[in-house]
């Protein structure tokens, strides 16, 4: 079974700072996809990561994948409180199926 | 492109009762789709992968008999809920492939409240 581990579950963090969000995988996938999550609402699509050592930035948002050490990080350059949302990491499995992360809940404080 | 409805976006329902949830690719043919279900804060947890005209494929510890999806067209899936209890009440969340893209498009999501 694949599992896919984020960390941390929750962040606080001020406007201006900068910050990682880390997401584990279990088995071998060169597929991995970010979303935002905002209350009530259905998923964004924010990046996908085709190979290893891929790397998309838009805004104030920027991911990378590295297949070898089955991780992707999601990095945030001087958040701005629209960022504040839930974001999830997904991992592809070879029937194009996709096991989601924990999640991580990020507030941005003024 | 690649838009995703469900239907209806929210219901309440009496317990024992059943729901269907519609899910339809509105500008691209869905060769699979994908029905997923969220409990408050957590993440999406996949139940079951569909293909056009066949049987889907229920993911460990999904009773298929109670979530029975039907896939008749590539343009349209459903989940029923059969007879719903309070604890099937969730958020649930369809997504189409076409088949050529990687990508899942995902629809807006239908909260299901059984009372």
């Amino acid at each position: 079974e694949l599992k896919v581990e984020q960390n941390p579950l929750f962040l606080s963090m001020q406007e201006g700072k900068n910050y990682t969000i880390y997401c584990n995988y279990s088995t071998t996938s060169d597929r991995l996809y970010w979303y935002r999550q905002d209350p009530g609402k259905s998923l964004e699509s924010l990046f996908v990561l085709l190979s290893n050592g891929a790397v998309k930035q838009e805004g104030r948002l920027m991911a990378s994948l590295d297949t070898k050490a089955r991780l992707s990080t999601l990095h945030i350059t001087a958040a701005v409180h629209d960022l504040s949302a839930t974001y999830f990491c997904a991992v592809e499995n070879t029937g194009n199926q996709f096991y989601f992360g924990t999640g991580t809940s990020l507030t941005v404080i003024p | 492109g690649a838009v995703v409805s469900q239907h209806p976006s929210r219901v309440i329902c009496k317990s024992g009762t059943s729901v269907k949830i519609e899910c339809r690719s509105l500008d691209f043919q869905a060769t699979t789709m994908f029905w997923y279900r969220q409990f408050p804060k957590k993440s999406l947890m996949l139940m079951a992968t569909s293909n056009e005209g066949s049987k889907a494929t229920y993911e460990q510890g999904v009773e298929k008999d109670k979530f029975l999806i039907n896939h008749a067209s590539l343009t349209l899936s459903t989940l029923t809920v059969t007879s719903a209890h309070p604890e099937d009440s969730s958020f649930y969340i369809c997504s189409a492939s076409d088949g050529f893209s990687y990508e899942q498009y995902f629809g807006p999501g239908t909260r299901l409240t059984v009372t």
